[in-house]
């Protein structure tokens, strides 16, 4: 089992449509989660970071947290076609020393107009 | 967030060489790490680095093949040692601030 799993995609929407994106993870301790989106040819860009079960908002994103089931889920509300890219989960697990960050696989969005 | 630039921005080397990568933030950090990404791959972190430490690696990667120098609190080197094309990759600076992680804008080595 990997220690974080998200569906490599692509996820299709259309534009306007609420796009879902799931992440899993292994270790029950861990403490701080974090969304990234990396365009095509681009380093990650932190959208997102949540530490607290339930819903954290910002603009059309929403990350929402799950410590039980060890789940972290982003919605992009109203996607655009600009949303298109990988989305990146991450987790600071406590098990890990030196704060470090475990990375899913990435899934990747399409959103067409 | 972090104002990070690494140099070069991209390479491209011959089998054999070795090629270092800077990283520069725009101010004082405690904890920067290296991170390489395959083609078509998630990110993979080979140390990281802290001021006035030696650079802890993760396991697969050694000091020999990835020597790492963090002279002060806003900059860090990265050398790629003896390459192989197997060291195509793109190499990322990050630093943490306020408990999250920003990355630099990369370095794209391909290795002929």
């Amino acid at each position: 089992q990997k220690e974080v799993e998200q569906n490599s995609g692509p996820l299709s929407v259309p534009e306007g449509a609420i796009a879902s994106l799931n992440c899993t993870y292994s270790d029950r301790g861990s403490q701080s989660f974090f969304w990234y989106r990396q365009y095509s040819g681009k380093s990650p860009e932190l959208i997102m970071s949540i530490y607290s079960n339930g819903d954290k908002e910002d603009g059309r994103f929403t990350a929402q947290l799950n410590k039980a089931s060890q789940y972290v889920s982003l919605l992009i509300r109203d996607s655009q076609p600009s949303d298109s890219a990988t989305y990146l989960c991450a987790v600071k697990m406590i098990k890990a020393a030196g704060n470090k960050l475990t990375f899913g696989g990435g899934t990747r969005v399409l959103v067409k107009p | 967030s972090a104002v990070i630039s690494q140099k070069p921005s991209r390479d491209i080397c011959q089998r054999g060489t070795s090629l270092t990568i800077q990283c520069q933030v725009d101010s004082q950090v405690t904890m920067m790490f290296w991170y390489r990404q395959q083609p078509g791959q998630s990110l993979t972190l080979i140390a990281t680095a802290n001021q006035g430490s030696e650079a802890t690696y993760e396991s697969g990667f050694v000091i020999d093949k990835f020597p790492i120098s963090r002279p002060n609190l806003t900059f860090s080197t990265l050398t790629v040692s003896n390459m192989s094309p197997e060291d195509s990759s793109i190499y990322l600076c990050s630093v943490e601030r306020d408990g999250e992680q920003y990355f630099g804008p990369g370095t794209r080595l391909t290795v002929t």
